[in-house]
């Protein structure tokens, strides 16, 4: 049972390039979310979907922009990146109301911009 | 919206001694309060979790505790090992239902001493 797979694991870019992160998950979870990790900053949730063809924004979305085409898949996509976007994001999926179910957490991606 | 504060940053024990992490919270009417443990490397991954209807929760040598009139909440590792070494977080529901968002504190580094 794979979980929740994010690809890839590692990425420098340099400012103004484009890239998308990939998040897939086999459990057939509703929700899913992309986080972002920095030193003292803890877990800043980006954007999330409570479903398939959903998107919501999150506490910091800006320069990113997501995608929920298929129930397993979500997709964040940095469209021109700068070095603040430098950092390790998270995807995370869980089964139904955030009051019953447990967040899952990929392995992360670290994503360096120069 | 939910804000959640977690003390400390950093946190350093004996190996076998107690470790106590806190977090105060904001918003009154939250009700969920998950911890969860991130290893080096990985992704988190919830510990333990409490609601608001209960007081206190053991599992093992990790408990919980929660002060709903406080506002805070409290981890509680016993007999510390070396495998107890990480980044915890604690996190909270904010209050609007169907709001979907959990809020994280930003992190204490436990360092466990041999």
């Amino acid at each position: 049972n794979a979980g929740v797979t994010q690809t890839p694991k590692f990425r420098v870019l340099k400012t103004g390039q484009s890239m998308t992160l990939l998040c897939a998950q086999d459990m057939n979870h509703e929700y899913m979310y992309w986080y972002r990790q920095d030193p003292g900053m803890g877990l800043r949730l980006i954007h999330y979907s409570v479903g398939e063809g959903t998107t919501a924004k999150g506490e910091v979305p800006d320069g990113y922009n997501v995608s929920r085409l298929k129930k397993q898949n979500f997709l964040l996509g940095l469209e021109s990146a700068a070095p603040s976007q430098t950092s390790v994001y998270f995807c995370a999926s869980r089964n139904g109301g955030l009051n019953t179910g447990e967040l899952f957490f990929g392995e992360g991606s670290r994503l360096t911009v120069l | 919206g939910e804000n959640v504060e977690q003390h400390p940053s950093t946190l350093s024990v004996q190996e076998g001694d107690s470790a106590v992490i806190k977090c105060t919270y904001s918003d009154s009417a939250s009700n969920y309060f998950p911890w969860y443990k991130q290893e080096l490397g990985k992704g988190p991954q919830l510990i333990i979790d409490i609601r608001s209807n209960v007081g206190e929760k053991k599992d093992q040598r990790i408990a919980v505790t929660l002060n709903k009139t406080a506002k805070h909440f409290s981890l509680h590792i016993t007999e510390t090992q070396p495998e107890d070494s990480a980044v915890y977080f604690c996190a909270a529901i904010p209050s609007i239902f169907g709001n979907e968002k959990l809020t994280f504190g930003t992190g204490t580094r436990l360092t466990i001493i041999p």
